[in-house]
């Protein structure tokens, strides 16, 4: 199975300030990559897809990066709502797998 | 606007077998582009595919789970199932059921779960 290691596991930041997370795949997986959002108590909700591109409705300070190995997802100015947990996932090959999570916090 | 609804037993004994259905309103199970899928979440082990179905019959499911899961889908009823036999403590989780969008299908192409159900909590304890 392909790994997905996400880091950090947590971090704190100031509303307006810029967050980036980064997942490494344990494989080459191009750019076949998902980020999802969860808050507590909630389900995951899809944020980016394909890497880069935003799902519908998603605001534009999320954003995607990355091919290959290494991708970064960015919260270009935090806001209060923003505050959950962040996965990423692999869909290059079976079995989908999903990163560990970050947590932000303010 | 689609909704997914997650039911079935809160407890199930160990060796036991773990039954759950999603029933998806607001569209159609049948619909072209999609396959539904189980995924669930615990603690330790964090988020876990457990299997996709497309409404024509076409499955997969994560091998880890050692031919233990298998869903089924209801199109007259627009559900689809799971059912994981000989469960332990260990497939104590937040069982969630999603939509797996999947224009290409799921070996090809882009694929995301982009519509999920609130999640039902199956604790395996006698």
């Amino acid at each position: 199975d392909i790994q997905m290691t996400q880091s950090p596991s947590s971090l704190s930041a100031s509303v307006g300030n810029t967050v980036t997370i980064t997942c490494r795949a344990s494989q080459y997986i191009s750019n076949y990559l998902n980020w999802y959002q969860q808050k507590p108590g909630k389900a995951p909700k899809l944020l980016l897809y394909d890497a880069s591109n935003l799902e519908v409705g998603v605001p534009s300070r999320f954003s995607g990066s990355g091919s290959g190995t290494d991708f970064t997802f960015t919260i270009s100015s935090l806001q209060p709502e923003d505050i959950a947990t962040y996965f990423c996932q692999q869909y290059d090959t079976l079995p989908i797998t999903f990163g560990g999570g970050t947590t932000v916090g303010i | 606007q689609l909704h997914l609804q997650e039911s079935g037993p809160g407890l199930v004994k160990p060796s036991e077998t773990l039954s759950l259905s999603c029933t998806v309103s607001g569209g159609s199970i049948s619909s072209k582009s999609y396959y539904w899928g189980w995924i669930r979440q615990t603690p330790g082990k964090g988020l876990e595919w457990i299997g996709s179905i497309k409404h024509s019959g076409n499955i997969y499911y994560n091998p880890s789970l050692k031919s233990r899961a298998t869903i089924s889908v209801d199109t007259s009823k627009n559900q689809f199932s799971l059912k994981l036999s000989s469960v332990t403590a260990a497939d104590t989780a937040l069982y969630y059921c999603a939509r797996h969008n999947a224009p290409f299908g799921v070996v090809e192409g882009y694929h995301y779960f982009d519509s999920w159900g609130q999640g039902t909590l199956v604790t395996v304890s006698s």
